[in-house]
């Protein structure tokens, strides 16, 4: 149980377009996802948390107009890279995670999404 | 959140038990303490979690001190594909008073078995 599924897998782009990143938690309901990128031997940097039907919350210096997140569904949510600059390469991945009665929320990860931009 | 201190890199030799260790003398009494892996280019996967006492499932076993200074992270008999950057997190409400939970990951060890 607790899947999270991203797509596409690897995304390769030119400078100046738009990318969409799916991220979908397949048994479960997530009331929560966030939104990480890794840059190569680095560690994972939250970039924003999203709540469903809710306006996301972007990590300091994380521009909100750059990386579109959208969390329509408790199952599906999306960012979107606009106008991607070769420094937007990077890993990106996203966690689901679903209100539990303890106040502890175990957050499942995705597989990543390898973004390379031209 | 707790700021969290572990060794860069371990060895450990195939069939052996890894003990992975963590320090967390800032976590807060009402902080989990998470322990995730990263295998290379792929997403962390859940390990274990654990508040005060020790947490054993079908992966690993996790000791957490009566102080909850530090904890250790057992895989009682390490495989080669246990070979991955581990990661112990000290998990906490965000500050604002929201509703979500927030993971800090630090750098990590570096575990590699061995054959």
């Amino acid at each position: 149980g607790a899947v999270v599924s991203q797509h596409p897998s690897r995304v390769i782009c030119k400078s100046g377009t738009s990318v969409k990143i799916e991220c979908r938690s397949l048994d479960f309901q997530a009331t929560t996802m966030f939104w990480y990128r890794q840059f190569p031997k680095q560690s994972l940097m939250l970039m924003a948390t999203s709540n469903e039907g809710s306006k996301a919350t972007y990590e300091q210096g994380v521009e909100k107009d750059k990386f579109l997140i959208n969390h329509a569904s408790l199952t599906l949510s999306t960012l979107t890279v606009t106008s991607a600059h070769p420094e937007d390469s990077s890993f990106y991945i996203c966690s689901a995670s679903f209100w539990a009665s303890l106040r502890t929320d175990t957050q499942y990860f995705g597989p990543g999404t390898r973004l390379t931009v031209l | 959140d707790a700021k969290t201190t572990q060794p860069t890199s371990m060895d450990c030799a195939e069939g052996r038990a890894a003990n992975l260790p963590c320090n967390h003398s800032t976590i807060s009494g009402n902080e989990y303490v998470y322990w995730y892996r990263q295998i290379h280019s792929q997403g962390p996967q859940y390990i274990i979690h654990g508040l005060k006492n020790n947490e054993t499932n079908e992966m690993a076993s996790l000791i957490i001190t009566e102080d909850r200074k530090s904890s250790t992270l057992i895989l009682p008999h390490a495989t080669l594909r246990d070979t991955a950057v581990y990661y112990c997190i000290g998990g906490s409400w965000e500050n604002s008073g929201g509703s979500n939970y927030k993971l800090t990951f630090g750098k990590g060890t570096l575990l590699t078995v061995n054959p």
